[in-house]
């Protein structure tokens, strides 16, 4: 299975919004709305922000949102905080009911 | 709320196995619905999914791992392990257990991590 291709890095300045996009496949996310993103901060373990394209676990600020089309998915955060720089992963189910993750997109606060 | 908490060798030799169990408190292994994954993340690089084990003992693997791979589930002990077997730097890594949620491919509650070593 190949990884899902996100963007290398995404900047954007406190209050402005960013996407971050994922795509994947007919394998992945084209056939399922399965798609999950995970914030990681260095040295952490990674958290979940986003499941199923769009449902936000209880906790997580009501600022970060996704949605999908196709085979692309995007998670959006709105209000850019300098606690939401770190590194974020999508991850999708698979048609062989495994797991793939996106390669990882750091995300800087200017 | 579940806590997962990784033990094992943290210094394994080339062409050993590595070794790594996933205590689990909080809920138990035996819920109906959950999955168990292990996913490591090498130095400075992305995650990658290694596996996960069904409460029913259903085990799925990365196909790229799933020759050297083994996932298990141990109720008594309510913990789930991971084994590789004939190591290579390439193995070096942050390893991750988590429980993937009620539903299909999200992972809600991770272990801290444990660094594992591939080096003579």
């Amino acid at each position: 299975q190949s990884a899902l291709t996100q963007p290398a890095s995404v900047s954007g300045s406190p209050g402005q919004s960013i996407t971050i996009s994922c795509t994947g496949s007919n394998s992945d996310l084209g056939t399922y709305n399965y798609v999950s993103w995970y914030q990681q901060h260095p040295g952490k373990a990674p958290q979940l922000m986003i499941f199923d394209v769009t449902t936000r676990p209880s906790g997580v600020s009501d600022r970060f949102s996704g949605s999908k089309s196709g085979n692309t998915a995007s998670l959006t955060i709105s209000g850019l905080q300098a606690e939401d720089e770190a590194d974020y992963y999508c991850c999708s189910y698979t048609t062989s009911a495994t797991l793939v993750f996106g390669g990882g997109t750091k995300v800087t606060v200017l | 709320q579940p806590q997962l908490q990784e033990s094992g060798s943290g210094l394994v030799k080339p062409s050993q196995t590595l070794s790594l169990t996933c205590a689990v408190s909080g809920d138990s292994v035996s819920s109906d619905g959950y999955s168990w994954s292990w996913i490591r993340q090498p130095p400075g690089k992305g995650l990658e999914w290694i596996g996960y084990i069904y409460h029913g003992g259903n085990i799925y693997y990365n196909p790229s791992l799933k020759s050297r791979v083994t996932i298990s589930l141990d109720k008594s002990q309510n913990q789930f392990s991971l084994k590789v077997n004939s190591v290579t730097a390439a193995d070096t890594a942050m390893y991750y257990c988590a429980r993937e949620g009620l539903g299909y491919g999200y992972l809600d509650y991770w272990g801290q991590g444990i660094l594992v070593t591939v080096s003579s």
